[in-house]
C-alpha cells in the first residue's frame, strides 16, 4: 500500500522557519518525482516545488523562489521542503504528492501568524 | 507565467455526461505537458483521477476518461453519480520546471 505521510507543520511566525517531512513507502521512491503542495483556507491547488529522480536540486514555483527549497533522501524515502521567511500569505495545509501517476499524503497545516 | 483555466462550476444531471476542460494561456495543451486531473472533496485531501492525460489509477471509476480535445485537456465523467460531486483540478507541465493549476472546477450532480 502506497503511503505519504506530511510532518512538520505548525505556527510559526512571520519571518521565521520550519522544514516540512514527507515519509514515503509502498513504491519505489527513488524512481519518482516528487512535489509539494499547498493549499490555503477556503482556496484553490498551488503547486510549490518538484524534484526529479536523482537530482540534488529542484524546481520551484515563483511565489516560493529564494525562500523554499525542496530536497529528497532517497536512501530514507523521504522528501523535505525547507521554508525559510515565512510569510501571512504562507499559511496553508502543505501535501506531499508524487510516486507512480500521482499519490497524495493527507497535509500537514503551516500557519503563519504573529 | 502562464495561467491554466477550468470552467469555475458545472452542473450535470444524476446520468448524464459532462466535459471539463483545462486550457493554456501558451496555446494547445499537449500531451508532453502530461495532465493530470484530480478530485478534491471537501475537508479531504485532493486525489489523482487522471495522469498523462489519460491514464487511470486503480481506483478511478470507469465513468472517468482523460483526453485532449480541441487544444485542450479534457475530463469527461459519463453517467455522473451523486458522488461525483467535488472540485476537479487539472495541472499541467511547463518544460518539466513549472507545474501550474488550474483554478479547479465545482462539478455538482444536480
Amino acid at each position: 500500500e502506497v503511503q505519504l505521510v506530511e510532518s512538520g507543520g505548525g505556527l510559526v511566525q512571520p519571518g521565521g522557519s520550519l522544514r516540512l517531512s514527507c515519509a514515503a513507502s509502498g513504491f519505489t521512491f527513488s524512481s519518482s518525482w516528487m512535489s509539494w503542495v499547498r493549499q490555503a483556507p477556503g482556496k484553490g491547488l498551488d503547486w510549490v516545488a518538484i524534484i526529479k529522480q536523482h537530482e540534488s536540486e529542484g524546481y520551484s514555483a515563483d511565489s516560493v523562489k529564494g525562500r523554499f527549497t525542496i530536497s529528497r533522501d532517497n536512501a530514507k524515502n523521504s522528501l523535505y521542503l525547507q521554508m525559510n521567511s515565512l510569510r501571512v500569505e504562507d499559511t496553508a495545509v502543505y501535501y506531499c504528492a508524487g510516486g507512480p501517476g500521482g499519490y497524495w499524503g493527507q497535509g500537514t497545516l503551516v500557519t503563519v501568524s504573529s | 507565467q502562464a495561467v491554466v483555466t477550468q470552467e469555475p462550476s458545472l452542473t450535470v444531471s444524476p446520468g448524464g455526461t459532462v466535459t471539463l476542460t483545462c486550457g493554456s494561456s501558451t496555446g494547445a495543451v499537449t500531451s508532453g505537458q502530461w495532465p493530470y486531473w484530480f478530485q478534491q472533496k471537501p475537508g479531504q485531501a485532493p486525489r489523482t483521477l487522471i495522469y498523462d492525460t489519460s491514464n487511470k489509477h486503480s481506483w478511478t471509476p470507469a465513468r472517468f476518461s482523460g483526453s485532449l480535445l480541441g487544444g485542450k485537456a479534457a475530463l469527461t465523467l459519463s453517467g455522473a453519480q451523486p458522488e461525483d460531486e467535488a472540485e476537479y483540478y487539472c495541472w499541467l507541465s511547463y518544460s518539466g520546471t513549472k507545474w501550474v493549476f488550474g483554478g479547479g472546477t465545482k462539478l455538482t450532480v444536480l
